[in-house]
């Protein structure tokens, strides 16, 4: 089955700075990459997700790239802020109807 | 957006209690519900996979007679901690797929065992 690794497992920037968090994933078959912040006590919040035909996407200040040869996908986000602190999780998936698999996640430490 | 509402929030219970936790889809159809269970500073673990009328799907090292999951239709999933102990204390969170992405996710359930 799938297995998703995830780097660093914390991460702590001064507000301004960016932020990049890396994910590596075993099945080829895979083809869905979401990214999710999760505060403490509360459901994971989906902010960027991307697909395997798609090598990089942007929102304003968060974006993510794929690399399918490599089988790795990466977040960052740049200007980063104190709210940004959180725990953030990269996930993968063969297909729509089958389970996402996390990684094990990064404690992001923005500082003012 | 799509909404799963997932109850009860928080639940504190003696050791030897069974505890039922629901999900239920509120404006779309869940063909597919995901159980995940989440100790404290890990990562979510997925437990079980349920599809409408079907039995559920448990991943290696989850007990099925522990953890009971009823899916019996499209709106409605339950996940039933039975004889529940300390151990069992944990962040349960379900997530409803159509079929397509994302999964959405209901708020959590804080299951503590005394």
């Amino acid at each position: 089955g799938e297995n998703v690794e995830q780097h660093p497992s914390t991460l702590s920037v001064q507000e301004g700075d960016s932020a990049v968090i890396k994910c590596t994933y075993s099945d080829s078959a895979s083809n869905y990459f979401p990214w999710y912040k999760q505060e403490l006590g509360k459901r994971p919040q989906l902010i960027i997700d991307i697909r395997s035909n798609v090598g990089e996407k942007k929102d304003q200040r968060i974006a993510v790239t794929l690399n399918k040869t490599a089988k790795h996908f990466s977040l960052h986000i740049t200007e980063t802020q104190p709210e940004d602190s959180a725990v953030y999780f990269c996930a993968a998936r063969d297909q729509a109807g089958t389970a996402l698999i996390f990684g094990k996640g990064t404690t992001l430490s923005v500082s003012s | 957006g799509a909404v799963v509402s997932q109850h009860p929030s928080r639940v504190i219970c003696k050791s030897g209690t069974s505890v039922k936790i629901e999900c239920r889809s509120l404006d779309f159809q869940a063909t597919t519900m995901f159980w995940y269970r989440q100790f404290p500073k890990q990562s979510l673990m997925l437990m079980a996979t349920s599809n409408e009328g079907s039995k559920a799907t448990y991943e290696q090292g989850v007990e099925k007679d522990k953890f009971l999951i009823n899916h019996a239709s499209l709106t409605l999933s339950t996940l039933t901690v039975t004889s529940a102990h300390p151990e069992d204390s944990s962040f349960y969170i379900c997530s409803g797929g159509d079929g397509r992405q994302p999964q959405h996710f209901g708020d959590g359930t804080r299951l503590s065992i005394l």
